[in-house]
């Protein structure tokens, strides 16, 4: 049981480059969520999917967009990559918007 | 809205002492509260969670957490530490039909020999 996939692992993108990181769940979850982690400022949320075909703006939206075409799938966009998006991604997953979450390993991105 | 506060952001220990990290929340309707652990270059996984019942919540690897609805405080405490519980410690809170979980900035516990 894989649980929660995040891919790519590591990513250097030059500033005005996209990308897309892919997030895949196993457990048939309905919520999905994307993080960001940078140091002292604990995990903020970027936007979140409660169900298929959902999305919704979490706590710092700016500069990502997100698609949640399938249900195990949540992908995060990135437009045109600027320095300050350098960070750890995660995504989770859970059954609910108040129940535990499950996390992936993290994707590691910088931007230069 | 809810919001979450760790108090400490680096607690160092020496190896089998007790330690307590501090978590207070702010909500004005019933909440779910939650530790969670990151290991360096991981995810991270649950340590434990108060959902209702009794006030006092054991987890894995030892830890407990009390909730103190009066306080609204939510401490994670383990009564002798080890080396591999170096790790990054977040407090987490969600409530009753809301749609995510508002997470604190980070406890790092350090263990040392």
């Amino acid at each position: 049981n894989a649980g929660v996939t995040q891919t790519p692992k590591f990513r250097v993108l030059k500033t005005g480059q996209s990308m897309t990181l892919l997030c895949a769940q196993d457990m048939n979850h309905e919520y999905m969520y994307w993080y960001r982690q940078d140091p002292g400022m604990g995990l903020r949320l970027i936007h979140y999917s409660v169900g298929e075909g959902t999305t919704a703006k979490g706590e710092v939206p700016d500069g990502y967009n997100v698609s949640r075409l399938k249900k195990q799938n949540f992908l995060l966009g990135l437009e045109s990559a600027a320095p300050s998006q350098t960070s750890v991604y995660f995504c989770a997953s859970s059954t609910s918007g108040f129940t535990e979450a499950f996390f992936g390993q993290g994707t590691r991105l910088t931007v230069v | 809205a809810q919001s979450v506060t760790q108090l400490d952001s680096q607690v160092p220990v020496f190896e089998e002492a007790p330690v307590e990290l501090r978590c207070n929340y702010s909500s004005s309707v019933s909440v779910y509260l939650f530790w969670y652990v990151q290991y360096p270059n991981q995810g991270l996984q649950l340590l434990l969670k108060y959902l209702s019942g009794s006030t006092l919540v054991k987890g894995i690897n030892g830890f407990e957490a009390e909730f103190n609805k009066s306080q609204t405080s939510f401490h994670l405490r383990k009564p002798s530490v080890h080396i591999s519980d170096t790790a990054e410690y977040f407090c987490a809170v969600s409530v009753t039909g809301g749609f995510k979980t508002i997470f604190g900035a980070g406890t790092r516990l350090f263990v040392k020999a």
